[in-house]
This record gives structure tokens, sequence and C-alpha cells, in this order.
């Protein structure tokens, strides 16, 4: 089993329309939680970390389940610029040890 | 200029030949990671350091070797170039408290 894993789409959307993606992982010890957003052939930049109370920022919120593991992500009224592949990211190592594990990405495509 | 600089952007190369990627950083932060990518996999882990004395393996290490040449360089070397590791490849660093990666722009290294 993967240590992360996300549903790699592709998700075409309407531009306006909201889109959730989850993702799951194998690790019950794992401590942090991000989503980052890849554009194509660039780097990942950072989203938003996951918080365990959810977190929201603008027209982005994030929900973390620690009892199933899994981490979510919900985009409303999408815009064409959010069409990227969007990365779960889990810390897996331990305090003073961490590593982060990518999922393969879920590609997002607004479509107008 | 940008935060994490990776050097070539892009690079083709022979089998057999040694090549070595660079990344430098102007954060002031003390982690550094490799990671490479390719399609459908995610990031995958290939060595990191959290300090200048301080190297460790990540998830696929064999075929490379790295070198914490001071806090702001991180090299990452083929010793023999072979075509699977055809590759996007990764630096990314991090600060002690673990807010997240920040990654540098890439290096497209081609084997052939």
């Amino acid at each position: 089993r993967k240590e992360v894993e996300q549903d790699p789409g592709p998700f075409n959307v309407p531009e306006g329309a909201t889109v959730a993606f989850n993702c799951t992982y194998s690790n019950s010890a794992s401590q942090s939680f991000f989503w980052y957003r890849q554009d194509c052939r660039k780097e990942p930049k950072l989203l938003m970390s996951v918080y365990s109370s959810g977190n929201e920022d603008g027209r982005f919120t994030a929900q973390l389940n620690r009892a199933s593991q899994y981490i979510s992500l919900l985009i409303r009224d999408s815009k064409l610029s959010d069409s990227a592949t969007y990365l779960c990211v889990v810390n897996i190592g331990s305090r003073g040890n961490e590593k982060l594990t990518f999922g393969t990405g879920t590609r997002l495509t607004i479509i107008p | 200029d940008a935060d994490v600089t990776q050097t070539p952007r892009n690079r083709i190369t022979k089998t057999g030949k040694r090549i070595m990627l660079e990344c430098s950083q102007t954060k002031g932060h003390d982690r550094m990671y490799w990671y490479r990518q390719d399609p459908g996999l995610g990031l995958q882990l290939i060595y990191y350091s959290f300090d200048v004395k301080d190297i460790n393996k990540g998830e696929i290490s064999d075929g490379y070797s790295v070198s914490r040449q001071a806090q702001a360089k991180f090299s990452l070397s083929l010793e023999s170039a072979i075509p699977n590791q055809t590759a996007l490849y990764f630096c990314a660093t991090s600060d002690r408290y673990f807010s997240g990666y920040t990654f540098g722009s890439g290096t497209r290294l081609t084997v052939v």
C-alpha cells in the first residue's frame, strides 16, 4: 500500500463549480499535512497546511480526519487559474526527522 | 533572485557520464532535500541533509551521491548516468520548525 494515495483524476470541472479531492495516508503517526499545487513542468508550491481543526484560505478549505486517515481539499467557485495538479503531502518522520511523502497528485482542469 | 536556485535547468547527457546537479539557497534553512519526479510516480526522496555534517539516504539513493558543501549548497551527483535516471529533479529546503518546503525550479535531466 502506498503511504499517500490520491485519485489521479483528471477532474474536468466547469468554471464556478465546487470540486473536492480526497487523499488517504497509511502512517497513523503522521504529524503534519499539506496540500501543494504544481503547474505543468514547474516546481510544487505550498497551497496550504492542513490542521486538525480544519482550515480555510479564501476559496480553499482543507480538512483532516485522523480517525479515518484522510485529508480533503475543497475548492469553491473554481477559476480557470485553478487548473493544476494538486499534491497531497504527509510528514512521515518523527520530530526532528521530518520528511515529506508526496502523493502522485490529482490533475484538475477548469473548463470555461 | 530565487530563494532556491538549481543549475542546470536542463541537461542532456550520455549513458555512463558523471553529472552533477547543483542547488543553492538564500533562505538560511538548515535542511535540504533532493527529489526526483517521474510521470505517474510522484516525487521520490533521493537524499536529505539536516545540516552540513548530516547526510541521509532517502528511498531511492542507489546510483546517486550528494555533497553538502555549505549550509547553502547541496549537490547531487550521478556517478554513471543511466537512461532510467531521466527525470525532473527538485531540490527543496525547510527550516528547523518544518513549516513546509521551498522548492527550486527543477532540473530536467535526460540520459541518452
